[in-house]
């Protein structure tokens, strides 16, 4: 298995709503990204998990909030969303230490209404 | 302040020929490089790697190059497919090890559209 999977892959959410992004990979991977992107936009990185522990957040609003339970699923909580976060959320992983097999996940469309 | 710069926005080839997509970066503390596939709505699916330790890497079609120097890495196709036309994005980051961490921060380019005509 070399993908990364997230669900799902369209979400439309209202403002005061919750929802989950969830991703999940069995490459064995012990870090773990979400990234960000806006049309026409590169993608920006918002959390990195290493061995399951929180290591980066960009400075991300709190309005999301990662989750890692184990060390093949992550997942994206999102509460009081704001329509200007309509984006592709994309998730990661890659090999500790030597980046090997950086992979992107097919990305969750979310558009916020 | 762009940090990895893709300074053109689109590509047209025609079929068979080669396809070289430009990439630069500023910052001196990025040591591999990832170049990525990228159709709307989609993840970027990785296409080739290199290590700053090498000038070259090639992978069937695919051959990046690296000059450390002048801060710059291209991306060649050879021979060109329709199949290939996509948005290419370059990305870098610093070593994996930096500050003690195991994990890769990468930071992207803006991306070029290659467009192949059959």
């Amino acid at each position: 298995d070399t993908e990364v999977t997230q669900t799902p892959k369209h979400l439309v959410m209202g403002m005061t709503n919750k929802k989950s992004l969830k991703c999940e990979q069995h490459m064995g991977h012990r870090a773990m990204y979400w990234y960000k992107q806006k049309a026409k936009k590169p993608p920006e990185l918002m959390f990195v998990y290493s061995y399951e522990k929180l290591s980066i957040n960009e400075s991300v609003p709190s309005r999301f909030s990662p989750e890692c339970p184990n060390s093949s699923l992550l997942n994206l909580h999102l509460h009081a969303l704001q329509p200007e976060d309509s984006a592709l959320y994309l998730c990661a992983s890659s090999q500790e230490w030597n980046l090997y097999g950086y992979t992107f996940g097919s990305g969750t469309r979310l558009t916020v209404v | 302040d762009q940090q990895v710069k893709q300074n053109s926005p689109s590509l047209s080839v025609q079929e068979g020929r080669i396809s070289i997509l430009n990439c630069d970066y500023t910052n001196s503390m990025f040591d591999y490089f990832l170049w990525y596939k990228k159709y709307p709505a989609e993840g970027p699916t990785f296409l080739i790697s290199i290590s700053s330790i090498k000038d070259k890497n090639e992978d069937g079609r695919f051959t990046v190059f690296l000059n450390k120097s002048a801060k710059h890495l291209s991306l060649h196709i050879v021979p060109s497919q329709p199949g290939d036309s996509a948005v290419y994005f370059c990305a870098a980051t610093p070593p994996a090890n930096a500050g003690g961490t195991s994990y890769g921060k990468l930071t992207f380019g803006q991306g070029t559209i290659l467009t192949v005509h059959p």
